[in-house]
């Protein structure tokens, strides 16, 4: 079965600092990756998702993500963030085949600070 | 116009009690989630019902039953509620079964036992 870890419980940053969120994931073969975010009080949001093709991968909101088959990584970047980024964020994996079932890593609770 | 819509957004019941929430969908979407949000923010699904049809049933207590009378609601029922019942419930849609794993959630179901 897929797993995701989130290595970072919380993270805080400065308002227009670059964010870099870590996602790691056990599975036999690619999976489908996805970031999600949720904002206070809501629900989920798809950030971005990659299947195949381009590892560099962009998303909503000035959000982009990197997979690296080697280090089984799909990390979230984003160059400046906002205070509106104050949110968790939850990777997820889903396999390409049989079960259609997503699997959430922990989350990170992200913090922005002025 | 809302995409996915859950009530209530807020549920606070007494141990015992039977409860429902309902999740209609605007999208189109032919398949329906239920996941449950711990404490912890842990996100894990519960089931999943593609064109009123049950597909995915994780191991929830029996107590734990779902309905879907069109591929456009999802309801969930619980009966003889407990304290370990006590999560952020959300319901979520994606376009199709296979292979689509864009998720869009509701805004959740925050219940409490007491």
């Amino acid at each position: 079965a897929q797993s995701v870890t989130q290595p970072d419980i919380h993270i805080t940053v400065s308002e227009g600092a670059s964010l870099e969120l870590r996602c790691n994931y056990s599975y036999g073969a690619t999976p489908y990756l996805f970031w999600y975010v949720q904002s206070p009080g809501q629900g989920l949001q798809l950030l971005l998702k990659y299947f195949s093709g381009d590892t560099l991968v962009q998303g909503i909101k000035g959000f982009e993500a990197e997979f690296k088959r080697s280090q089984s990584s799909f990390n979230l970047r984003k160059p400046s963030v906002h205070w509106s980024d104050a949110a968790e964020y939850f990777c997820a994996v889903a396999p390409e085949w049989g079960d259609y079932k997503l699997s959430f890593g922990a989350g990170t609770t992200v913090t922005v600070r002025a | 116009d809302t995409a996915v819509s859950q009530t209530p957004k807020y549920l606070v019941t007494q141990m015992g009690n039977d409860k429902s929430i309902k999740c209609e969908q605007n999208l189109g979407h032919d398949t329906m989630y239920w996941y449950k949000q711990d404490s912890k923010k842990f996100l894990k699904i519960m089931f999943s019902y593609n064109n009123k049809e049950l597909i995915i049933n994780e191991t929830v207590p029996n107590r734990f039953s779902p309905k879907s009378p069109d591929k456009a609601h999802l309801n969930l029922h619980i009966n003889s509620l407990e304290l370990g019942d006590s999560a952020v419930y959300f319901c979520a849609s994606s376009q199709e079964r296979f292979r689509s794993y864009e998720q869009y959630f509701g805004p959740g179901t925050r219940l409490t036992v007491t």
